[in-house]
């Protein structure tokens, strides 16, 4: 069966950092591109951005507003995909989810919640 | 960029038929036929019911379609059932490699 689990989510002062963690199962994680989405309380989906395979060279594209702040990351061998999220703003409080993309992103973890607030 | 234009709600009776609609440009939905459509029940992570403009990943319902014309993308859903509420999102590929979703739509069966 197809998992993915986030995990690191808390809440956090404005201007720190904090990395959320995706560990993967049931499928050879190395072969997918890893999206991170996120969804604002009460609000609609945002794309963060995603890492695309190896055999793509692990290129990266963020979304306009984590650009420059945020950096994903993965480790195939632990089957694990990174968000690395630094000088946090309010506006960034939201339940993050990483999910698997290939013909649209089919397969999505829990979520964890991050809450930016002093 | 601006999110894609969904409308806010819609609503059915069942057994009826909706039709979502979702308009974007042809730096995205316009330019490729890599639409998709996801289902979000509350609380819960969404659901992927298109991919590629109207194929229907395993699993999903036939009562699931989706279609493109230009740059709006549409999602019906036919014989609407009660489990069937739920807010709906649209996404695309777009230009500048990236992904992009529609605001969402509120479906409720009345």
């Amino acid at each position: 069966e197809v998992q993915l689990v986030e995990s690191g989510g808390t809440l956090v002062q404005p201007g720190r950092s904090l990395r959320l963690s995706c560990t993967a199962s049931g499928f050879t994680f190395g072969d997918y591109t890893i999206h991170w989405v996120r969804q604002p309380p009460g609000k609609g989906l945002e794309w963060v951005g995603f890492i695309r395979p190896k055999a793509y060279d692990e290129t990266i594209e963020y979304g306009a507003s984590v650009k420059g702040r945020f950096a994903i990351s993965r480790d195939d061998s632990k089957s694990i995909a990174y968000l690395q999220m630094n000088s946090l703003r309010s506006e960034d409080t939201a339940v993050y989810y990483c999910c698997r993309g290939h013909s649209g992103l089919g397969a999505w973890g829990p979520g964890t919640l991050v809450t930016v607030s002093s | 960029q601006s999110a894609l234009t969904q409308p806010a709600s819609v609503s059915g009776s069942p057994g009826q038929s909706i039709t979502i609609s979702c308009t974007g440009t042809s730096s995205d939905v316009g330019g490729y036929n890599f639409v998709s459509w996801y289902q979000q029940q509350p609380g819960k992570a969404p659901k992927l019911m298109i991919y590629e403009v109207n194929k229907r990943p395993s699993g999903v319902s036939n009562r699931f379609s989706g279609s493109k014309s230009g740059n709006t993308a549409s999602l019906t859903v036919s014989g609407l059932q009660g489990e069937d509420e739920a807010n709906y999102y649209c996404s695309s590929y777009t230009s500048s490699n990236s992904l992009l979703f529609g605001g969402g739509t509120k479906l409720t069966v009345l």
